[in-house]
């Protein structure tokens, strides 16, 4: 099974600033196949970026992925007042699919 | 685009069964791979099962392997998890999700399951 291990737990930013949210798996990711999502409460999961680096339809261009392998980032230029949430890495490469454990994301 | 409901969220007891059912609405369902996926109550997202395109294909995570099947009738645009032996640790908000290959791209809104007694 790949574990994700997602840092930091909890991020405490200002709208406008840079966020920066890790993603390390305990095997290499084949072809990449990391996802990150956005939760917010009582809400589904919303799909930003797919195979890494691409960003999923309708997801505004602050939302960058990057990464290869075991190591994976997303990061977000500058925080809208939407953007608070908690935000999964999720693996789909192989069985059993498997998520990290989520950072929080919220203002300071 | 395509649109998920699911229903049959519901209180059960331990040992209990309760059959999910998810209603996708809109192009290519038939395209699709469909999974389940839940979310303990303040806790992270779990992936639980998928089935392929033509049902011919399931995947489960360890803890619910002899306990859950997840099926798809097609000509209904539906797909299912039946829960058997169910357990405390059972009880989460189901997501039924799916996309083209293992990739989650539509979501529903999602049926919670208690299990208590």
């Amino acid at each position: 099974e790949i574990v994700l291990t997602q840092s930091p737990g909890t991020l405490s930013l200002s709208p406008g600033e840079r966020a920066t949210l890790s993603c390390r798996a305990s095997q290499s990711v084949a072809k990449n196949y990391l996802a990150w999502f956005q939760k917010k409460p009582g809400q589904a999961p919303r799909l930003l970026i797919f195979d890494a680096s691409n960003r999923a339809s309708g997801i505004p261009d602050r939302f960058t992925g990057s990464g290869s392998g075991t190591d994976f980032t997303l990061t977000i230029s500058r925080l809208e007042p939407e953007d608070f949430a908690v935000f999964y890495c999720h693996q789909y490469a192989v069985s059993p699919l498997t998520f990290g454990g989520g950072t929080k994301l919220d203002i300071k | 685009e395509v649109h998920l409901v699911e229903s049959g969220g519901s209180w059960v007891q331990p040992g209990g069964s309760l059959r999910l059912s998810c209603a996708a609405s809109g192009l290519s369902y038939s395209d699709l791979w469909m999974n389940w996926v839940r979310q303990v109550p303040g806790k992270g997202l779990e992936w639980v099962a998928l089935i392929s395109k033509d049902g011919g294909q399931t995947k489960y995570m360890d803890s619910v392997k002899g306990r859950f099947t997840i099926s798809r009738d097609n000509a209904r645009n539906s797909v299912y998890l039946q829960m058997n032996s169910l357990r405390v640790d059972d009880t989460a908000v189901y997501y039924c999700a799916g996309g083209w290959g293992w990739l989650t791209l539509y979501w529903g809104q999602g049926a919670l399951v208690t299990v208590s007694s």
